[in-house]
């Protein structure tokens, strides 16, 4: 079955660059997402990117995605304490069809 | 806009009771989804609503769950009888669009605890 694979924790210095990587199986992926889910709520979607797309930016956030070897990053520059959460990886066809998840990456981020 | 609410925030019941938990989507929203994270296991999709309608409950665990969407406005999820592995926490989330990029909107969640 699809799987979507991440690593659990990544520990940065405030104002350095965090990359969170995830991997995923599923050949027929339409979209996949980068939610953020911060203590106490729920997962708030950060960015998505279309599968023939290699590259996505948004202000601080840059998503890259490699579809040959399946693999996604987000990266945020400038990291602050206030983007301490856990950064979940989820892949899914589109058109309101089901989401696949990964473990989800926890970040810290060391003032 | 009001964001995805639900309700209880958390719940404890004893093994064998029953607990409703419930989802108001964003007013609007024809989508509607359950989902349910238990603890160090991935997120996994229960359930998707097109207004009243099921379109896909394939990750409903078995026939101890039910869920409903009267009206095609908020939803419940009914566990009953629940046991100890039904304890993790159930996501709610609600989306307008009929197609494209999955643009959901979480509740903050729903935790269980089944002893």
């Amino acid at each position: 079955g699809e799987d979507v694979e991440q690593s659990l924790f990544l520990s940065v210095r405030e104002g350095d660059s965090s990359v969170i990587n995830c991997t995923y199986t599923d050949s027929s992926s339409t979209y996949l997402y980068w939610y953020k889910q911060e203590p106490g709520a729920g997962l708030q979607l950060l960015t998505y990117i279309f599968s023939n797309m290699d590259m996505k930016q948004d202000q601080r956030l840059t998503v890259l995605l490699n579809k040959k070897d399946k693999h996604l990053s987000l990266r945020i520059a400038d990291t602050q304490t206030g983007d301490s959460a856990i950064y979940f990886c989820a892949d899914g066809p589109g058109n309101n069809r089901k989401l696949i998840w990964g473990l989800g990456t926890s970040l810290a981020v060391n003032p | 806009e009001a964001g995805v609410t639900q309700f209880p925030s958390h719940s404890v019941i004893e093994k064998g009771q029953t607990v409703t938990l419930r989802c108001d989507p964003i007013s609007g929203h024809d989508n509607l989804y359950w989902y349910r994270r238990v603890m160090g296991k991935e997120i996994k999709f229960l359930l998707h609503f097109v207004k009243e309608s099921k379109q896909d409950e394939s990750g409903m665990p078995n026939n101890r769950f039910l869920a409903e969407r009267t009206g095609g406005t908020y939803s419940t999820l009914k566990v009953q009888p629940a046991e100890l592995e039904d304890s993790g926490v159930y996501f709610c989330a609600s989306s307008p669009r009929l197609g494209g990029a999955n643009v959901l909107t979480f509740g903050a969640g729903s935790r269980l605890t089944v002893l």
